[in-house]
């Protein structure tokens, strides 16, 4: 089966840095992404690995270690907009399927706080 | 410009009615999604589109039924639904195919409302 964890809820304080961790059991992956979505709102992309590493983007930093099937997304110079969900996404191809698609994890709460 | 749209934002339908979900793109992508999202849960696909070809159906009920018009458009069509099946419907689209990264862009969703 296809299994993707990620922390329930996190909370965390403005200015601060906080790193969300997502682990993963899939078949067929194919790469990982990251999105943000506040309630109500369709998510957002934030980033993408496909490769072991660390990639960085402005405030959003996202690393990946495809031996252990971990991934975290690191944000610094918490704000309060960045109080949201954050989803874990591992894109796999179903075995004899040429189309991809994402799985995604069950999402982080995070709250930043004053 | 990675803007999908939905029409329409809100739908209350009653359980005999036939209703549709209309999404938009004009990114000149090649695969479109159809997701599920109840509160405080992630998004579940429900069908892919990949070059106007049906490539995924998720074992969705037939009381939902995908069509894709063209490449830009993708509907979900809506008929003798249940209360349960009241969420947030998200619609993405991708470049396609096989090779690259092919992000997924996601449209703001109708909140569909079973009574």
């Amino acid at each position: 089966g296809q299994n993707i964890d990620q922390p329930t809820e996190m909370t965390a304080t403005e200015g601060a840095i906080v790193q969300i961790n997502c682990t993963y059991q899939t078949s067929g992956f194919n790469g990982l992404f990251w999105y943000q979505q506040h309630a109500g709102e369709a998510p957002t992309f934030l980033s993408y690995n496909v490769l072991d590493g660390l990639e960085e983007k402005g405030r959003f930093s996202s690393f990946l270690s495809r031996s252990k099937g971990y991934s975290y997304l690191l944000l610094k110079e918490l704000q309060m907009k960045d109080s949201a969900s954050y989803l874990c996404a591992v894109r796999v191809r179903p075995y004899g399927g040429a189309t991809n698609k994402l799985i995604f994890g069950t999402g982080t709460l995070l709250a930043v706080q004053p | 410009d990675t803007e999908v749209t939905q029409t329409p934002k809100h739908l209350v339908m009653g359980m005999t009615n036939k209703k549709s979900l209309k999404c938009e793109q004009h990114m000149g992508h090649r695969a479109m999604y159809w997701y599920k999202q109840k509160a405080k849960k992630p998004p579940e696909l429900m069908f892919v589109y990949s070059y106007e070809k049906l490539s995924i159906n998720e074992s969705v009920p037939s009381r939902f039924s995908p069509e894709c018009p063209n490449s830009s458009l993708l509907n979900l069509h809506l008929h003798a639904l249940q209360p349960e099946d009241s969420a947030l419907y998200l619609c993405a689209s991708s470049q396609g195919g096989s090779r690259g990264r092919n992000t997924q862009y996601f449209g703001p969703g109708t909140r569909l409302t079973v009574l």
